[in-house]
């Protein structure tokens, strides 16, 4: 099966700027979880949705993080304006669905760069 | 928070077996846990998860202690491929929510 995808693999903005992360799930995969991964840390849980809902944000920063997840399929990331603090990989996985013991798949992120 | 605690690093001779030790104090009976493993410029990728009975699958086997505190993982004959960050995951219940710690950096010694 296909795994997880994720783009742009790369991105450099300045700070105050906006930018967007894409992320196409493991066909079937019910749930999607986003994760940011600052340089020598553990992935932190952003955002984690089950078909279209949410079903936690509490450690997104709402003010300029944004994310959605239209027809329960793709998803995308947003920050706008970013901080330099903001750079990290972002991380995307999902998993077939909630309370199944199946594990998560994770892409292999978006690195980002914030100057 | 997480709910793991792992050594921070580990060093291991090449065909030697790997133990990854991992502290899970706070489990609840419905909480599984999961390994995974990262490697550099990558995202993480599974290992095994276990409730309460030992796992093993051609990856590697997880022991889990009886009051289900602790668990090691097991990397039979460690390769230079093996060479990683570990991680120790306990699976919340209700939201099934993965929260990561700090990890395990693993060195394979030639």
């Amino acid at each position: 099966e296909a795994g997880v995808a994720q783009s742009p693999r790369y991105k450099i903005i300045e700070k105050r700027q906006s930018v967007a992360f894409w992320c196409n799930p493991i066909s079937g995969h019910a749930t999607l979880y986003w994760y940011q991964q600052i340089l020598g840390q553990g992935p932190k849980l952003l955002i984690q949705f089950q078909n279209n809902g949410v079903v936690d944000d509490s450690q997104l920063p709402k003010d300029r993080f944004s994310a959605e997840r239209l027809k329960g399929v793709d998803s995308t990331l947003k920050i706008q304006p970013a901080k330099l603090e903001d750079s990290a990989v972002y991380l995307c996985a999902s998993s077939p669905r909630e309370g199944a013991h199946s594990p998560l798949h994770f892409g292999n992120g978006t690195r980002l760069t914030v100057t | 928070d997480a709910k793991t605690t792992q050594p921070p690093s580990m060093d291991c001779a090449e065909g030697r077996a790997a133990n990854l030790p991992c502290n899970h104090s706070t489990i609840s009976g419905n909480e599984y846990v999961y390994w995974y493993r990262q490697i550099h410029s990558q995202g993480p990728q599974y290992i095994i998860h276990g409730l309460k009975n030992n796992e093993t699958n051609e990856m590697a086997s997880l022991i889990i202690t009886e009051d289900r505190k602790s668990s090691t993982l097991i990397l039979p004959h460690a390769t230079l491929r093996d060479t990683a960050v570990y991680y120790c995951i306990v699976r919340t219940s209700g939201t099934y929510k993965y929260i990561f710690g700090t990890g395990t950096r693993l060195k394979v010694l030639a």
